[in-house]
C-alpha cells in the first residue's frame, strides 16, 4: 500500500528557507503514470497547491509561489523535496505531499510554522 | 487560474439525512479532472471520488459524484457519524491546480 511521509524542520525563521522532504513507500517515485506534489493549508484555512514533479525532472509550479519554490526529486532514495526561500509568517502551514494521479493521494502531513 | 466555488459553506443536517454539496468552477472542467477529499479534524484529506464519478479505493457507496462542464456534485446518500467532516472540490484539469474553499457538514 502507497505511503507518503513528510518530514524536516517544524520551525523556520523569516526570510530563511523552508526545506522539506516527502519518503515515498509501497510504490516507486519512478513510475511513469504519476506526478508528485506539494499542497499546504494554513491553520484553519483551505488548500493551496504549491508545484508537483515528474521522475525525470520536470516541473510545474503554482504562479502565486514560483518565484520562491524549488522541487526536485531523488529517486534512488524514493524522494521528493520542496524548499520555500524568504518564508514570513503568511507560510505557516501544513505541508502535504502527494502522488497526483487519479485524484492525489495524501501524506499525513508535517506543520511548519514560521518564527524567530 | 480556474476557481472553484463550493456551496453550501456549511451545512447542517442530522445522522440518517442526505447531502448534496455544490462545487463551481469559473471555467469548464473535464470530467475526467475532477475529484473529491474529506478531511476530517486534525487529519490529511482523504480522496473520495475522481474523475466525477469513481469512487475511490474502500470508499462507500452512499458517496457518488457527477457533474460536468462547470457544474459538480457530491452526495451522500445517508449520512453515518464518521462523515461530518470538510468536504473539498479540486480539479486538476488546468494549472495551476485549484480546490475549492470548502463545505462543512456538521451535525444539527
Amino acid at each position: 500500500q502507497l505511503q507518503l511521509q513528510e518530514s524536516g524542520p517544524g520551525l523556520v525563521k523569516p526570510s530563511e528557507t523552508l526545506s522539506l522532504t516527502c519518503t515515498v513507500s509501497g510504490g516507486s517515485i519512478s513510475s511513469s503514470s504519476y506526478y508528485w506534489g506539494w499542497i499546504r493549508q494554513p491553520p484553519g484555512k483551505g488548500l493551496e497547491w504549491i508545484g508537483s514533479i515528474y521522475f525525470s525532472g520536470g516541473t510545474y509550479y503554482n504562479p502565486s509561489l514560483k518565484s520562491r519554490v524549488t522541487i526536485s526529486v531523488d529517486t534512488s532514495k524514493n524522494q521528493f523535496f520542496l524548499m520555500l526561500r524568504s518564508v514570513t509568517a503568511a507560510d505557516t502551514a501544513v505541508y502535504y505531499c502527494a502522488r497526483q494521479g487519479e485524484g492525489l493521494t495524501w501524506g499525513q502531513g508535517t506543520l511548519v510554522t514560521v518564527s524567530s | 487560474e480556474i476557481v472553484l466555488t463550493q456551496s453550501p459553506g456549511t451545512l447542517s443536517l442530522s445522522p440518517g439525512e442526505g447531502a448534496t454539496l455544490s462545487c463551481r468552477a469559473s471555467q469548464s472542467v473535464s470530467s475526467s479532472y475532477l475529484a473529491w477529499y474529506q478531511q476530517r479534524p486534525g487529519q490529511a484529506p482523504r480522496l473520495l471520488i475522481y474523475g466525477t464519478y469513481s469512487r475511490a479505493t474502500g470508499i462507500p457507496d452512499r458517496f457518488s459524484g457527477s457533474g460536468s462542464g462547470t457544474d459538480f456534485t457530491l452526495t451522500i446518500g445517508r449520512l453515518e457519524p464518521e462523515d461530518f467532516a470538510v468536504y473539498y472540490c479540486q480539479q486538476s484539469g488546468s494549472s495551476p491546480l485549484t480546490f475549492g474553499g470548502g463545505t462543512k457538514v456538521e451535525i444539527k
